[in-house]
């Protein structure tokens, strides 16, 4: 089975702003994705960022990159130049075990103007 | 819009009704998986289908819940003798599986409410 741990219940910063969200999770799997979703208020959950487990080098995408520690289970999303579109429920997710994606209780993302 | 569609969005029913969603994945993805989100909560896992197939059911799908997958397209989840305690967010997601590489793709969802 699949654990995720996300510490931070919610974040709060300003536009602009660099943020960085935790992850540690566990697994018995020895190949397996990692997944930072989004999910804005009352919409649809919205796949951020990607990260194959046997690649070391961390998945980038746009503002979106990801810090991973395979050795540490860590994988910690970073959110530069943050927008007011940024905020949302932000989960995290390993997957590749026999009962898809295994979440966290999500981190809430607040961006002030 | 990730292309995956559920319907309805929203359902009201009363306890001890039985009530049936339907999702529509990606056409060409051969995955197609039920989640169910509570308030403040990330998803929980219930089933998912590979083709027409169901592979693994979680231990949270009690004997009321059953999902089905004709032609390995469209799915339907259907609740018997609704409770006040099956109130939540049911997700869909769908996939197309190459080896190891899996991304899922999130339906809207279905917000249902037993009174």
């Amino acid at each position: 089975a699949q654990t995720v741990t996300q510490s931070q219940p919610e974040m709060s910063v300003q536009e602009a702003e660099t943020v960085t969200l935790s992850c540690t999770y566990d697994t018995s799997e020895n190949n397996y994705y990692l997944f930072w979703y989004k999910q804005p208020p009352s919409r649809q959950m919205i796949l951020v960022i990607r990260q194959e487990a046997y690649k070391q080098q961390n998945a980038t995408e746009n503002r979106f990159s990801v810090n991973f520690q395979k050795a540490a289970k860590s994988f910690s999303l970073k959110i530069s130049d943050s927008q007011l579109g940024d905020t949302a429920m932000y989960f995290c997710a390993p997957g590749g075990g026999a009962d898809g994606l295994t979440f966290g209780k999500g981190t809430h993302l607040i961006i002030q103007p | 819009d990730t292309g995956v569609s559920q319907d309805p969005r929203h359902k009201i029913t009363k306890r001890g009704q039985n009530v049936t969603f339907r999702c529509d994945p990606i056409s060409e993805h051969n995955r197609l998986y039920w989640y169910r989100q509570t308030l403040g909560q990330g998803p929980e896992f219930l089933t998912y289908f590979q083709n027409e197939a169901q592979l693994e059911k979680s231990r949270l799908l009690s004997d009321r819940f059953s999902a089905e997958r004709p032609k390995g397209s469209f799915s339907t989840l259907e609740i018997q003798r609704t409770e006040q305690g099956d109130s939540a967010m049911y997700l869909c997601a769908s996939s197309l599986v190459a080896g190891v590489e899996e991304t899922q793709y999130f339906g809207p969802g279905t917000r249902l409410l037993v009174l």
